[in-house]
């Protein structure tokens, strides 16, 4: 079945650090690839999506490209700031009617 | 307002007791799910309805009872739930039932089970 595979938080970055939240999944067929955010006491939030391979998805200053051949979904940023303090989650939509969501990961940026 | 609402927002509840989840969407929305987000485990997805109509049920206990009357709400009905069901309870829309389509997701009703 579809998996997403994050790397484990929390990760802690001082303002102005460059960020990189890995994502690699499994899934048959071409899915669709997600990044939500969650920020404290809110519901998730989606931030970018790709829908076919090497296709990049950008917002806010949040960029992370579809690879196939790694089947990966990097999220990045260049320049973190306080406010982007939340919890991110990479998601695919494959063969299944569903989201499937990796478990997270925690992201604390001081000042 | 505008976008999706829960309510209540918080609630604690003893094992014998009755409940019920509120959901309202004001997007204009035909599909709306229900999730169950665990502390260090993925999101859930427990159901999914379009056009008011169910379309997925992912193996969720009978304890658990969704309805939705009309494209705009949804309700998640609760009884005798164990103490392993607290969790954050995610509602979503999306336009259609594809799941390409973006979900927006409401602010979750923080459940606790005593």
């Amino acid at each position: 079945g579809d998996s997403v595979t994050q790397m484990e938080g929390p990760v802690t970055l001082s303002e102005e650090a460059f960020l990189t939240i890995n994502c690699t999944y499994t899934a048959t067929g071409y899915p669709s690839l997600f990044w939500y955010v969650q920020y404290p006491g809110e519901g998730l939030q989606l931030l970018l999506k790709a829908t076919k391979a090497d296709d990049k998805g950008s917002n806010k200053g949040f960029e992370a490209t579809y690879r196939k051949e790694t089947t990966s979904f990097h999220l990045e940023k260049g320049s973190v700031q306080v406010s982007d303090s939340a919890v991110y989650f990479c998601a695919l939509s494959g063969s299944a009617r569903q989201l499937t969501f990796g478990s997270g990961t925690q992201l604390t940026v001081l000042p | 307002e505008t976008g999706v609402t829960q309510t209540p927002r918080h609630l604690v509840m003893g094992m014998t007791n009755k409940k019920s989840l509120k959901c309202e969407q004001h997007l204009g929305h035909n599909a709306m799910y229900w999730y169950k987000q665990s502390a260090k485990k993925p999101l859930e997805l427990m159901f999914v309805y379009s056009l008011e109509e169910r379309v997925e049920n992912n193996s969720v206990p009978s304890r658990f009872s969704p309805e939705c009357p009309n494209s705009s709400h949804l309700f998640l009905h609760l009884h005798t739930l164990q103490p392993e069901d607290s969790a954050l309870y995610l509602c979503a829309s999306s336009r259609g039932g594809a799941t390409q389509e973006t979900q927006y997701f409401g602010p979750g009703t923080r459940l606790l089970v005593l």
